[in-house]
């Protein structure tokens, strides 16, 4: 079976470039998510959408961050204009439903580096 | 979420059992047990949930104590691939807005399986 599928696995890029993240969520599932990852702060939420819709942004940092999900097969996560501390990696994971009782199954990540 | 405790590393001797303990003592009655690892340059992967009972499946056992406060990830036989971060996380069911499908990831415990 395939699993999350995100794209692209790296991505360099200078200070002040726009980043699209892509994501294709596991066929079937309805509940979509991004996490960030770094030394410092470990794992974190960013974004939670249920059948396409976003239900939790409060984990975005900034308006330079949006995400979207125009069909449940496909999600963005656009970083306009990148900056240094951006510098992350980036999980996808989808779910059925949102429920306790679902377990989150996750990409490989995009590992973002801004210079 | 109720905060969760593990020691920061353990080691463990190839083809032996690894019991990666967790405590979670002000877990509420309908909080779940669940337990993720990432491989390095991987994504997290689900590995096993409980809520009261004792769990197994093909790649893990999970022992929860009867009062709840702490539980044990049994891998019965590691490998050297079995290297890697485990989180344990306390989940909760219900609040505002559909907050149960949060994830909060720790630090987690670095097992490390030696030849």
């Amino acid at each position: 079976d395939a699993g999350v599928i995100q794209s692209p696995r790296h991505e360099v890029t200078e200070m002040g470039q726009e980043v699209t993240l892509r994501c294709k969520p596991i066929s079937g599932h309805n509940s979509l998510f991004w996490y960030r990852q770094t030394m410092m702060r470990g794992l974190e939420l960013l974004i939670y959408f249920n059948n396409n819709v976003p239900i939790d942004d409060s984990g975005m940092p900034e308006d330079r961050f949006s995400a979207k999900m125009p069909n449940a097969s496909f999600s963005t996560l656009k970083i306009q204009p990148s900056e240094p501390r951006d510098s992350a990696v980036y999980f996808c994971a989808s779910s059925l439903k949102g429920g306790v009782n679902q377990p989150q199954h996750f990409g490989d990540g995009t590992r973002l580096s801004i210079l | 979420d109720a905060k969760t405790t593990q020691p920061p590393s353990m080691d463990c001797a190839e083809g032996r059992a690894a019991n990666l303990p967790c405590n979670h003592s002000t877990i509420s009655g309908n909080e779940y047990v669940y337990w993720y690892r990432q491989i390095h340059s991987q994504g997290p992967q689900y590995i096993i949930h409980g809520l009261k009972n004792n769990e197994t499946n093909e790649m893990a056992s999970l022992i929860i104590t009867e009062d709840r406060k702490s539980s044990t990830l049994i891998l019965p036989h590691a490998t050297l691939r079995d290297t890697a971060v485990y989180y344990c996380i306390v989940r909760v069911l219900g609040g505002s807005g559909g907050s149960n499908y949060k994830l909060t990831f720790g630090k987690g415990t670095l097992l490390t399986v030696n030849p």
